[in-house]
């Protein structure tokens, strides 16, 4: 089946830096993937929807100066988290639906990435 | 999208059938009924997907109502790595890169030894 990889599985980052979380698609191409936030023993909320070649799109609540996205290329998706703090520490999720047309095509889930945030 | 209602938590037993239920009642016709299940400190899994009709994959079994107003996902021979949280999701057929998923909080599937 398809792969979506997500690097770094795992950070550990000072209160005000930044951290780059990567999303690749492996084996397929990609025109969109989507940005999950998953805190302990909830459920994932989808934070954003990357858009290759234009801007990413936020759910209502997200901050998009602090959860920058860039989509440069048909199998990557970068989030940032600028300024990071303690209360962004969680599970980051990304997906991606394969970009072929019709519907009902399944979501590609990458393995996560925990960051914590001293 | 349609809202789904799912118990919060599940046992089963190792070997026996493991089956979640799912109430979709707001379903409309062009939604499908999605289920994906997240182990543990990983990514969600797709697991199998329906419209109507039943349907079976190597992985599960899912029975969707006449009225399509419920499911079941079966899940025939339980084992322990199948202890998970299980997420019901309806969705509409807009092409899948519009597809944005919203999980629910899931039904926590505990299978025992």
């Amino acid at each position: 089946g398809a792969v979506v990889s997500q690097h770094p599985s795992w950070v550990i980052c000072k209160s005000g830096t930044s951290v780059k979380i990567e999303c690749r698609s492996l084996d397929f191409q990609a025109t969109t993937m989507f940005w999950y936030r998953q805190f302990p023993k909830q459920s994932l909320m989808l934070m954003a929807t990357s858009n290759e070649g234009s801007k990413a799109t936020y759910e209502q609540g997200v901050e998009k100066d602090k959860f920058l996205i860039n989509h440069a290329s048909l199998t990557l998706s970068t989030l940032t988290v600028t300024s990071a703090h303690p209360e962004d520490s969680s599970f980051y999720i990304c997906s991606a639906p394969p970009w072929r047309t019709g519907s009902t095509d399944t979501q590609y889930f990458g393995p996560g990435t925990r960051l914590t945030v001293l | 999208d349609a809202k789904t209602t799912q118990p919060p938590s599940m046992d089963c037993a190792e070997g026996r059938a493991a089956n979640l239920p799912c109430n979709h009642s707001t379903i409309s016709g062009n939604e499908y009924v999605y289920w994906y299940r997240q182990i543990h400190s990983q990514g969600p899994q797709y697991i199998i997907h329906g419209l109507k009709n039943n349907e079976t994959n190597e992985m599960a079994s899912l029975i969707i109502t006449e009225d399509r107003k419920s499911s079941t996902l079966i899940l025939p021979h339980a084992t322990l790595r199948d202890t998970a949280v299980y997420y019901c999701i309806a969705l509409a057929d807009y092409g899948g890169a519009t597809n944005k998923l919203i999980f629910g909080t899931g039904t926590l599937l505990a299978v025992q030894p």
